[in-house]
């Protein structure tokens, strides 16, 4: 079993809808980072969060520790919203690496 | 937050050459990281890079296929030795900043493709 698992795999949309991406991990963290790559391969940095909510522009980013578990949320997406979203995590010990999940391949259809 | 830039951003290669990758960040960061993504997988660390000391493998590289320099605090090199089409990959640059090691930024990626 991975440490990070994300769901769903594959989404496709029409735009405007809202959309949910879910990421779950099974270690103790001192970080969860939401990031997205667009086809050229370049990533961007979203959001780190250690705990509650973060929120900037139509994403909202939300975590609960308790449960191991983050959503990413995109409110009235477009089609430029096309990307794939990366949850990945820091754990507590050997603090430097990241651990990824496989990625959610996002396609919203104008 | 770090901008990285990578040259090349993209490059086609024949077997058995070498190809290195530089990673330039505008402001000065302690860690920097080198990670490889082949074709349909999620990104997988290749090193660490601390200036000034040597690089930190991870389990399946070797510093013989895979060099790095870090001669200061704002550049790194990665070298792909050897190449096979097997390497064919986007290999990404990442940085952590001096004030803030939680966070972590990326760089815009160089899509290496071996024939």
């Amino acid at each position: 079993k991975n440490e990070v698992e994300q769901s769903p795999q594959n989404l496709t949309a029409q735009e405007g809808e809202f959309i949910t991406i879910n990421c779950s991990y099974s270690v103790g963290i001192s970080a969860l980072h939401w990031l997205q790559q667009h086809p050229g391969g370049g990533i961007v940095s979203l959001f780190m969060l250690s705990s509650g909510k973060k929120k900037h522009g139509r994403l909202i980013a939300t975590i609960n520790i308790q449960e191991k578990h983050s959503s990413l949320h995109i409110t009235a997406s477009h089609p430029r919203d096309s990307a794939v979203y990366i949850c990945a995590v820091r754990g507590i010990q050997g603090a430097q690496k990241l651990v990824f999940g496989q990625g959610t391949r996002l396609t919203i259809n104008p | 937050s770090a901008v990285i830039s990578q040259k090349p951003s993209r490059d086609i290669c024949q077997r058995g050459t070498s190809l290195t990758i530089q990673c330039q960040v505008d402001s000065q960061v302690t860690m920097m990281f080198w990670y490889r993504q082949q074709p349909g997988q999620s990104l997988t660390l290749i090193a660490t890079a601390n200036q000034g000391s040597e690089a930190t493998y991870e389990s399946g590289f070797v510093i013989d296929k895979f060099p790095i320099s870090r001669p200061n605090l704002t550049f790194s090199t990665l070298t792909v030795s050897n190449m096979s089409p097997e390497d064919s990959s986007i290999y990404l640059c990442s940085v952590s900043p001096l004030i803030s090691y939680n966070e972590q930024f990326f760089g815009p990626g160089t899509r290496l493709t071996v024939l």
